[in-house]
């Protein structure tokens, strides 16, 4: 059984430049969470996919977008971007309806810097 | 809205003393709650979930307490050793929605 992976593991953007990043799920999990990390903070919720519809939206504007296929790999884009966009990016996969009560599964994450 | 705090922020103790981290949260009306693991720059390794009907789960030195009510958890590392230092995340999951709250964590150090 595989974890969750993510890739790239680094990235350095300008403000302004558009990024895309990838997550894996683990095998047999069919929801995919995006979550946000800036330095010294929790994770904050950004949205989910299930079954290749989003299913749940945090407090993030509309330049944050997802998809995710058929294979439950999912991808996080991020247009117009702002320095304050520089975080740790972590992708999270479950089993919804399960009896796993919704245990989420964290891949190592991406670094962003926008400079 | 849920709003998750971790207390105490950041602690040092020497190696062998059991640790005690405490997670508060404002709505008690959870589904579950997960404590993870955090080393620096990486991804978050789950540890213990406790699902709302349950007071306790223990897996090895860990052990994590949950009382709704109160909206308090406890998470108990027993004999801490180095490679227990980390920052230890607590989140919670209100039912239905399938999104975690985070607090900002308890970054530890066990001093050799």
């Amino acid at each position: 059984e595989t974890g969750v992976t993510q890739s790239p593991t680094h990235l350095i953007k300008t403000r302004g430049q558009q990024v895309t990043l990838r997550c894996s799920s683990q095998s047999g999990h069919n929801t995919v969470s995006w979550y946000q990390q800036a330095l010294g903070q929790g994770p904050q919720f950004i949205f989910q996919y299930y079954r290749e519809e989003e299913n749940g939206r945090g407090n993030f504007p509309p330049r944050f977008s997802g998809l995710q296929f058929p294979n439950y790999s999912s991808e996080l884009n991020v247009n117009a971007l702002e320095l304050d966009d520089s975080a740790l990016y972590l992708c999270a996969s479950s089993l919804a309806g399960s009896s796993s009560y919704n245990e989420q599964f964290f891949g190592p994450g991406t670094r962003l810097t926008v400079l | 809205k849920q709003e998750v705090t971790q207390i105490p922020a950041a602690l040092s103790v020497p190696e062998g003393e059991n640790l005690v981290l405490n997670c508060s949260f404002t709505d008690s009306a959870i589904y579950n709650l997960q404590w993870f693991r955090q080393d620096p720059g990486k991804g978050l390794t789950s540890l213990l979930l406790i699902q709302s009907s349950q007071r306790e789960q223990t897996s090895g030195r860990l052990n994590a307490s949950l009382d709704k009510s109160s909206g308090r958890s406890t998470l108990y590392i027993a004999a801490s050793q180095p490679g227990d230092s980390a920052t230890y995340l607590c989140a919670v999951e209100a039912y239905g929605n399938n999104r975690l709250a985070f607090g900002k964590g308890n970054q530890v150090v066990v001093i050799p």
